[in-house]
């Protein structure tokens, strides 16, 4: 299985709103990243989990909280979004966060809207 | 400075065409990788190739080919006989041994969006 699925696909939510995206893999992989992707741009890198520890917050904001359950799962809480956080949000895998384990695999994404 | 560069923001060819897209890199480290994904509309980043930097042999895959040259920095992609379905955006990236840190970090070009008309 060298697949990671995510969902919701697509989620509209107010500001005021609580919701989460999910993510998970069966690959064994013991890294696991969320990225957020505007239009017309590349992803750009938020968290990423080795060991279901977090190693990486690149400075997103605290709206964002991210939770690594157990090895293949890997969720992102939302909590009083702005309009400007609407976006696709990615989320991948790879055997290890570490050259050269890090040949990571991506999820097909959720397309968040905030109204 | 930007460690990848995609010269090209957008290629519309019609079908049939031969297409190259280029990606140029930047890096102090002699061990890397270099990737290339495609992202159709649906938004899924799709792996196409991973090469390593001491592997400079040319890959072909079907209609997909990579050519990989050390002497000018550069992992140019080609396609032969385009589709429609290979209409999407193509992004290429660099992850590096020493300078990428513990993170994962994969270094994307802005991507090139290619349009296949029929």
């Amino acid at each position: 299985d060298t697949e990671v699925t995510q969902t919701p696909k697509h989620l509209v939510m107010g500001m005021t709103n609580k919701k989460s995206l999910k993510c998970e893999q069966h690959m064994g992989h013991r890294a696991m990243y969320w990225y957020k992707q505007k239009a017309k741009k590349p992803p750009e890198l938020m968290f990423v989990y080795s060991y279901e520890k977090l190693s990486i917050n690149e400075s997103v904001p605290s709206r964002f909280s991210p939770e690594c359950p157990n090895s293949s799962l890997l969720n992102l809480h939302l909590h009083a979004l702005q309009p400007e956080d609407s976006a696709l949000y990615l989320c991948a895998s790879s055997q290890a966060d570490r050259f050269p384990y890090n040949e990571q695999f991506f999820g097909p994404g959720t397309r968040l809207t905030v109204l | 400075a930007q460690k990848v560069t995609q010269a090209q923001t957008e290629i519309s060819v019609v079908e049939k065409e031969d297409v190259t897209l280029d990606c140029v890199y930047e890096t102090r480290d002699t061990t890397y990788y270099l990737f290339w994904y495609k992202q159709p509309p649906s938004g899924e980043l799709v792996f196409l190739i991973r090469r390593n930097s001491f592997d400079e042999q040319n890959e072909i895959s079907g209609r997909y080919s990579w050519n990989f040259q050390k002497s000018t920095s550069s992992f140019n992609f080609t396609i032969t006989a385009s589709q429609v379905v290979d209409s999407a955006v193509y992004f290429c990236a660099l992850s590096e041994e020493n300078y990428g840190g513990s993170q994962g970090n994969l270094i994307f070009g802005k991507g090139t969006k290619l349009s296949v008309k029929p």
